[in-house]
């Protein structure tokens, strides 16, 4: 089976605007979760979409939201983008037969 | 509050000394625990869990809840160990969407 896949896998944007960023996950997997990795903070669960609707959520504002799409990839928005926001973003994907995450190779965003 | 406490940033050891990567949590319900790894110019990947109780290139970890920890070990490390090391909680019996990280330490196994 094909892994996770993210894209892009890099992106540069400058404060204030907005930014959307995909997740494929593993054929068969409906969920997938969103994390933000920085050296400060670590990692840090944004939130889980299953079968098209948010079940989980972080401490994250809302300039940070999500959907997932019937063929369960999903996407994360980041709306007026701040420098704080710069992180590698991962995404993870669960099956029904494990419940394992398997992750995402990430986004690195750059916000200057 | 649910929370994942790893003490040490850095563990470097020498090729053949044992490991102990530490790892300490706080969570009010029944937590399940797992150690991820990452290799370098990889992704994040999951070593192993407290369910499964096996051991995992030669690591394990036990679940103490009376000290809340599920340190993880190795008689004898190897340089094809150094890695970063993530210990995360999720909630047992629910759905493990969401897992809560520690911040990592990194096992660098010097020759």
């Amino acid at each position: 089976k094909a892994g996770v896949t993210q894209t892009p896998r890099y992106l540069i944007k400058t404060r204030g605007q907005q930014v959307t960023l995909s997740c494929s996950p593993i054929s068969g997997h409906r969920s997938v979760s969103w994390y933000q990795q920085t050296p400060g903070q670590g990692l840090q669960f944004l939130f889980e979409y299953f079968s098209e609707t948010q079940r989980n959520k972080g401490n994250f504002p809302g300039r940070f939201s999500g959907r997932q799409f019937s063929n369960s990839r999903s996407e994360m928005n980041v709306s007026t983008l701040e420098l704080g926001d710069s992180a590698l973003y991962l995404c993870a994907t669960t099956g029904q037969a494990t419940d394992t995450q398997y992750f995402g190779p990430g986004t690195r965003l750059t916000v200057l | 509050a649910q929370r994942v406490t790893q003490p040490e940033k850095l563990l470097s050891v020498f090729k053949g000394a044992p490991v102990e990567l530490k790892c300490n949590y706080s969570y009010s319900g029944s937590p399940e625990l797992f150690w991820y790894v990452q290799y370098s110019r990889q992704r994040l990947q999951l070593l192993l869990r407290h369910i499964s109780r096996e051991s995992i290139k030669g690591f394990t970890a036990d679940l103490n809840k009376g000290e809340t920890s599920f340190h993880l070990k190795k008689p004898f490390a190897q340089e094809e160990d150094s890695a970063m090391y993530y210990c995360a909680l999720s909630q047992v019996g629910g759905n493990t969407g969401k897992l809560i990280f520690g911040q990592g330490t990194t096992l660098q196994v010097k020759p």
